[in-house]
Parts: structure tokens; sequence; C-alpha cells
């Protein structure tokens, strides 16, 4: 069975600080990674996914992440925090159906809410 | 390009009433998914639609829970009768090959 768990509850920063969100997985086989953000009140948004290739993926609003197989992780980075990032960010999971195609099934994690200080 | 389009975005019921919610994919995504989020979890998966056909509901309580997608591209979940638990956001996803996207969800109280 996939799981997906992100080890921080709740993390706060100062506005201009780096910043690096947690993500461990497990799946039997490659996976397909995701991390979305949701603001209050809001449906989610995704910020970059890995499918293959490159392990360091790059993402809307100047976010990275990076694949790393012997730890099964793929955390979430931010060279510099802005206020506007404050929300609750969440890692998933996936991987192909035997249909192939665009069919995966997503495990999320509990979610990590950022608080940034100004 | 739209995005997933969800209604209603509240509603508030009485226990053992029933409800209905609809949703409306990325034009040409052929994948659907209805998520269920209590607060403070992540989005547990109730059931995925490829067209008009099921792939996965494992997750969906049958006994209450319903969804269709009569014509592969709108779809509606419904509950029937509804339990204090069912309090959360429902929210619906479509995907293609650049990634699964989500609706604002239908936040539902059930009191």
């Amino acid at each position: 069975a996939q799981s997906v768990t992100q080890p921080d509850i709740h993390i706060t920063v100062s506005e201009g600080a780096s910043l690096e969100l947690r993500c461990n997985y497990s799946y039997g086989a490659t996976p397909y990674l995701f991390w979305y953000v949701q603001s209050p009140g809001q449906g989610l948004q995704l910020l970059l996914k890995y499918f293959s290739g490159d392990t360091l993926v790059q993402g809307i609003k100047g976010f990275e992440a990076e694949f790393k197989r012997s730890q099964s992780s793929f955390n979430l980075r931010k060279p510099s925090v802005h206020w506007s990032d404050a929300a609750e960010y969440f890692c998933a999971v996936g991987g192909r159906l035997s249909s192939g195609g665009s069919n995966y099934k997503l495990t999320f994690g509990k979610g990590t809410l950022l608080t940034v200080n100004p | 390009e739209a995005g997933v389009a969800q209604s209603p975005r509240y509603k508030i019921i009485e226990k053992r009433q029933s409800v209905a919610f609809w949703c409306n994919p990325i034009s040409g995504h052929a994948t659907l998914y209805w998520y269920q989020q209590i607060l403070g979890q992540g989005p547990k998966l109730l059931i995925q639609f490829q067209n008009n056909g099921v792939v996965d509901d494992s997750q969906l309580p049958k006994d209450r829970f319903s969804a269709e997608r009569l014509k592969g591209v709108d779809s509606t979940l419904k509950i029937q009768p509804a339990k204090l638990e069912d309090s959360a956001v429902y929210l619906c996803a479509s995907s293609s090959p650049k990634g699964q996207f989500f609706g604002p969800g239908t936040r539902l109280t059930v009191l």
C-alpha cells in the first residue's frame, strides 16, 4: 500500500528565510510525486510534480523539490519565503494504474501548515 | 483554460438528509476524481472515473454515498442519508498527463 508521511505538522519561518518541507513516501515501484498548496477556503494548487528523469524538479512560485530514491523522500524547498506563501502544503504519491495514461491514484500526507512571520 | 468547476461551494444540512454535489472537469480530461478532506487531514480518494466508467471506488462508503458520470463529462456525488462524520470538504479533480487539477471544493456541514 502507498503512504505519505509529512513529519512536520506546523512550521514557522521569517519572511526572506529559506524553507524546507519534508516528505517521505512508501510505494512499491517508481512513484509519481506531487506537492500541492492549499490556501484557506481554497482548493489545491499543483506546485510541482516528479514523474521521471531529473530528480531536481522546478515548480511554480519559486519552489523546487528533490527526489531521493535511497531516502524515499521528496522534500520541498524555497530559498526565500514571501508572506504570501503562508498556507498548507500537501505531499502526494501516486502511480500508473494498469490502464496507463493519466490514471494515477493519489495518496496524500496530512499536510504541513506554514506560517510566515514578518 | 477553465479550471475544474464545483457547486455548491457551501452546504449545511441536518443529519439523515440527502445532499448532492456537482463537478465539471477541465475540458478534454477523461479522468475524474472525488476526494473527501476532513478538517486537519489530507484529501482521501473516494472514487475515480475514466470517461463514464468507475476505475476505483474501494474507499467509497457505498451504503450512503453514490456517484455517477453518465455522459463522461459532468459528475455528481450524492450522500443519502448524511451523518455527522460526513462534515468535510468534497473536492473534485481531473487529470491529464500534465498532472491532477482540483476544483475549489464544496464545504459540507452536517448538523
